[in-house]
């Protein structure tokens, strides 16, 4: 069965420091690969998307991804975390491609930031 | 923007109880869903649907039920609400293969 792995439950960054969010997927081919945010008491919104084509992907609020198929992951990289940046990080999969929105969801990693 | 809204932010039910989840879309989206949220599970998947009066179970639907008479509107439905349904659900809609949530209902039931 499809699955999405996030080793990380939870990550303490200092203010100013790097960031990478691990996911690890387990599908046959190349899924479409999210990364969505939560901040507390929010709905998830979304950081960035791979559906295709070159496999470092910039989204929102300076953070970018990258693909790499040999390893099944689709790690999640900000260069310098800022305080706003708390919040928990969801990767997703979608196997079924003409079925959008029916993700599969990994643990989520929560990400505390020190000042 | 899409907009996704969930009437009810917080709720706090009693076992047995009926309990109504409303979700409306604003950008004329045909696929709806509804996800749970519990901590350490990430987001499951309950019932999702493609077109109005349409509906198909997700991972998680026992003791859930959906509605969509309109295209705007999907509604989450338990009939007889228990304990182990506290929980965040989470509507969402889609366009172009991605996801926009609500901001989720936490519902409490005691």
């Amino acid at each position: 069965a499809q699955s999405v792995t996030q080793p990380d439950i939870h990550i303490t960054v200092s203010e100013g420091a790097s960031l990478e969010l691990r996911c690890n997927y387990s599908y046959g081919a190349t899924p479409y690969l999210f990364w969505y945010v939560q901040s507390p008491g929010q709905g998830l919104q979304l950081l960035l998307k791979y559906f295709s084509g070159d496999t470092l992907v910039q989204g929102i609020k300076g953070f970018e991804a990258e693909f790499k198929r040999s390893q099944s992951s689709f790690n999640l990289r900000k260069p310098s975390v800022h305080w706003s940046d708390a919040a928990e990080y969801f990767c997703a999969v979608d196997v079924i491609y003409n079925q959008g929105g029916k993700l599969i969801f990994g643990q989520g990693t929560e990400l505390s930031v020190k000042p | 923007d899409v907009k996704v809204t969930q009437s009810s932010r917080y709720l706090v039910k009693r076992t047995g109880e009926k309990v109504f989840l409303e979700c409306v879309q604003d950008m004329d989206h045909e696929n709806m869903f509804w996800y749970r949220q519990d901590p350490g599970l990430g987001l499951r998947l309950i019932y999702f649907s493609y077109d109005v009066k349409m509906k198909e179970k997700g991972d998680i639907p026992e003791g859930y039920s959906v509605s969509r008479e309109k295209k705007e509107r999907f509604s989450l439905i338990l009939e007889s609400a228990s304990t182990n349904q506290t929980s965040m659900y989470l509507c969402a809609s889609t366009g172009a293969n991605v996801l926009t949530f609500g901001a989720g209902s936490r519902l409490t039931v005691l």
